[in-house]
């Protein structure tokens, strides 16, 4: 079954610092997501991308959260100033523009912040 | 707003035992909802889904049935195989936020041969 990869699996960052987080959604799904949890809280929805724009975020995502499609197989989460609080895991997901629900997720990228 | 409450885990279970994890929500309109698992090292995968009330769900020998009447979308499954150890997690979505899940916490699954 085709599958939604991210890299890297762990990623290590100083507070502050800026960090990109990528995945490759599978090639013909046209909705892409990010979700994240917090150790020992739910998966949060953050954001949903569709023909290049933002579909709908959370209160979560604000201005330092950036989403981005560059280059029609990638798709990236960016954390420009990142915070303690941002250290969790961070799922990608995509689906296709019908049966939209059934989301495909990758395994996820743990961002510690420290 | 849209809530997803599992029942507290972990749950282990000895091989060919009965599984029942407990979900209950709370959603304006008329949700759709879902089970998710996953397996270590994976990402979460679609176990099964059902999109309005008295719709049962079922895969793998998994089933679930939304309850409108006590808001509810229990995961049974009669007898667990070692190869079932995972988190599940239930979720729902609504409306036209397209998917936008609320998931609940999870339940950590753990069966012993």
């Amino acid at each position: 079954e085709p599958e939604v990869t991210q890299t890297p699996s762990h990623q290590v960052t100083q507070m502050g610092q800026e960090v990109i987080l990528r995945c490759v959604p599978i090639s013909n799904h046209l909705y892409f997501y990010w979700y994240r949890q917090i150790l020992g809280q739910k998966v949060e929805f953050l954001v949903s991308f569709y023909n290049n724009e933002i579909s709908e975020k959370s209160e979560i995502f604000d201005d330092q959260f950036s989403v981005e499609r560059p280059d029609g197989s990638n798709f990236t989460l960016k954390i420009r100033s990142t915070k303690l609080e941002d250290s969790a895991m961070y799922f990608c997901a995509s689906s296709e523009i019908t049966g939209y629900e059934k989301l495909f997720f990758g395994s996820g990228t743990q961002l510690s912040v420290l | 707003g849209n809530s997803v409450t599992q029942m507290e885990g972990p749950v282990t279970l000895s091989e060919e035992a009965f599984l029942t994890i407990n979900c209950t929500y709370t959603a304006t309109g008329y949700p759709s909802l879902f089970w998710y698992v996953q397996y270590p090292g994976e990402g979460l995968q679609l176990l099964l889904k059902a999109t309005k009330a008295d719709d049962k769900g079922s895969n793998k020998g998994f089933e679930a049935t939304y309850r409108k009447e006590t808001t509810s979308f229990h995961l049974e499954k009669g007898s667990v195989q070692v190869s079932d150890s995972a988190v599940y997690f239930c979720a729902l979505s609504g409306g036209t936020s397209y998917g936008k899940l609320t998931f609940g916490q999870g339940t950590i699954l753990t069966v012993h041969p």
